[in-house]
This record gives structure tokens, C-alpha cells and sequence, in this order.
């Protein structure tokens, strides 16, 4: 069982919608979790993190985390053309979040004009 | 304020061979992560370097290794290439060791897309 699951997609939606993007994790230990966001050939852009359980909103950006079901979403509201990537979810793998990040396989994101 | 900068961008090569990637981390970070992506998969963590020294490592061979010199910059070093290393590798720069408290980011390079013939 991989440490980090995520649906690859792909996920195509029309401009506007309200996307949902998830992942479980495996893994107690893990506190702090990140979504990143990858353009095609670029490298990952860290989009926000969160810590343990909750939510955490940046703009049109929400990151959850339910840590009883080992579960973390991104919910993007409003979504546009531009936000069409591949977003990856990841945990550091040490209690004070550095070093080893472990990711899921991404999901690919197509938002429709 | 420059960002990560990897090189090259592209590299071909063949099997059996040996090959060098290069990574300047942002500006006023000291560590260094790198990383390999293979095709629709997420990166995998193959090593850490903090201080000159390899600190964290990954499950990969011995045919990967790396170094840190005194300016952060960072080399990733691959021997005996195969069919499999063909991938985009990533390298992922942050301030300070884990340890040392406080959540901190790593920041990508764009990659440097190894292909092996």
C-alpha cells in the first residue's frame, strides 16, 4: 500500500465549477500536508499546506484535513482555464515536517472555457 | 530573486553510461532534495544534502549519489544508466534541516528531462 493514494484522473471540468481534488494517506505520523501544483514540464509549485485537522483557505484555494479518516482534499472554487495541472499532495515523512516528501501520483486538472 | 535553477533541461543518453545534473537553490536556502519523476507519477525523494553532507536518503541504489558544495549548490550523480532512470528529475531547495522547528517550504526547480536510449 503506497504511504499517499491519490486518483490520477483525468478530471475535466467546465470554467466556473467548484473542483474537488482528494488523497488518503496511510500513515499516523503524518502531520503536516502539502499541495503542490505542476504545469506541463515545469517543476511543482508549492500551493499551501496545512497542519493536522482542519481547513485553510487561500483565495480561491481550501485545503482540508480529516485525520480520523486519513483523508485530505483541495476544493477549488471559480475555476479557470489556468488552473489546468496536475496537483500532487504530499507529506514530509519526519515529525517536523523537512526533508523526504512523499507524494501521490497527481491528478491531472482540465478546466473547460 | 532567482529561483531554483537546474541544468541541463534535456540530456540523452546511453545505457551504461554516467550522468551529472546540476541545482543552484534559491537564493538564501541551504539545503538541497532531490528527486526523481518518472511519466504520470509523483516525485520520489532519492536524497537530502544539508551542510555538504547527505542527511536523508531514499530507496535508491548505490548508482545514485550526489554532493553539496560550500556555495548550497547541489550535483546528482547517476552510473551505469538504464532503460528505467528515464525520468524528470527534480531538484527541491529549503532553509534549514528538519529539526530545527517550524514548517518550511521546498521549492522546485523546473527539472532536468533524462532520457535513456
Amino acid at each position: 500500500q503506497k504511504e499517499v493514494e491519490q486518483d490520477p484522473g483525468p478530471l475535466s471540468v467546465p470554467e466556473g465549477a467548484i473542483v474537488s481534488l482528494n488523497c488518503t494517506y496511510s500513515n499516523s505520523a503524518f502531520q503536516y500536508f502539502m499541495w503542490y501544483r505542476q504545469y506541463s514540464r515545469k517543476g511543482p509549485e508549492l500551493l499551501m499546506y496545512t497542519y493536522s485537522s482542519g481547513n485553510k483557505e487561500d483565495g480561491r484555494f481550501t485545503a482540508q484535513v480529516d485525520k480520523s479518516s486519513k483523508y485530505i482534499s483541495l476544493f477549488i472554487r471559480d475555476s479557470q482555464p489556468s488552473d489546468s495541472a496536475t496537483y500532487l499532495c504530499a507529506s514530509p515523512t519526519r515529525r517536523n515536517q523537512g526533508g523526504k516528501l512523499i507524494f501521490g501520483q497527481g491528478t491531472e486538472l482540465s478546466v473547460k472555457p | 530573486d532567482a529561483g531554483v535553477t537546474q541544468s541541463p533541461t534535456h540530456l540523452i543518453k546511453t545505457r551504461g553510461q554516467q550522468v551529472t545534473l546540476r541545482c543552484s537553490p534559491k537564493s538564501g536556502h541551504d539545503t538541497v532534495s532531490w528527486y526523481q519523476q518518472a511519466l504520470g507519477q509523483g516525485p520520489q525523494f532519492i536524497f537530502q544534502y544539508y551542510e555538504e553532507e547527505e542527511r536523508q536518503r531514499g530507496n535508491f541504489p548505490d548508482r545514485f549519489s550526489g554532493h553539496q558544495f560550500p556555495n548550497y549548490s547541489s550535483e546528482l550523480n547517476v552510473n551505469a544508466l538504464l532503460l528505467g532512470d528515464s525520468a524528470l528529475y527534480l531538484c527541491a531547495s529549503s532553509l534549514g534541516l528538519a529539526g530545527l522547528g517550524g514548517p518550511y517550504e521546498q521549492y522546485f526547480g523546473p527539472g532536468t528531462r533524462l532520457t535513456v536510449t
